[in-house]
């Protein structure tokens, strides 16, 4: 089963726009939430995380936000810039297992 | 400072045939994870190792073994390769297992013809 989810496989922003990107999990035992960002042929590299005990975590451009009520969390790029075109992935952790598990992936896309 | 090393890169494989998946990292971590990406898919953990000395299944860890040889190197074992196992394998590091983030490898792209 998974865990967490990803339901946009793509999205499309104007450089400068804000770009949001969407994640839902259902193991409500995660207490720890990280986006990393991929480009081809490269590995994912960490982007931002977010402990449950937080709702908010800022890191210049990016930003996000965590609604454990609804087990939802988003990223939140702004200014949207043509590099920050990739694939972002959504992880969780925590609740005492040892394991960290992904959603599928959102190809973002920024447009000059 | 190299961080997490994989190798090989690339490879393909005759189904039936078996290879291992070598991964090491230089940051003193703890915990190492291998993972398959595949289109669609996302990343799918496959086994992990918590700590030196002991490794778990994770979600999809049916035609896979792993060894975790020491601290810095944990390997990753296709017995008889199949074509559905045709992926980018991913291997990851992190100090703990909880609240810190994982290191990846490059990557190796794994052909099963």
């Amino acid at each position: 089963d998974q865990q967490v989810k990803q339901n946009s496989p793509s999205l499309s922003v104007q450089e400068g726009r804000i770009s949001i990107l969407n994640c839902d999990y259902t193991n409500s035992m995660f207490d720890y939430f990280l986006w990393y960002k991929k480009y081809p042929a490269e590995g994912p590299t960490f982007l931002i995380s977010i402990s449950s005990i937080k709702d908010k975590n800022e890191d210049g451009r990016f930003t996000v936000f965590l609604n454990k009520s609804a087990k939802h969390l988003s990223l939140h790029i702004v200014p949207s810039q043509p590099g920050d075109s990739a694939v972002y992935f959504c992880a969780a952790s925590g609740g005492g297992g040892d394991d960290m598990r992904f959603g599928a992936g959102t190809r973002l896309t920024v447009k000059p | 400072n190299a961080g997490v090393t994989q190798t090989p890169k690339f490879q393909v494989l005759k189904t039936g045939q078996s290879m291992t998946l070598q991964c090491a990292q230089d940051m003193n971590h703890n915990s190492m994870y291998w993972y398959r990406q595949d289109p669609g898919m996302g990343l799918r953990l496959i086994y992990y190792s918590a700590s030196e000395g002991t490794t778990d299944k994770g979600e999809v860890p049916n035609g896979y073994n792993v060894s975790r040889l020491n601290k810095r190197e944990f390997s990753l074992r296709l017995e008889s390769a199949a074509p559905s196992q045709t992926s980018v394998y991913f291997c990851a590091s992190k100090q703990w297992t909880d609240h810190t983030e994982a290191f990846f490898g490059q990557g190796t792209r794994l052909t099963v013809v």
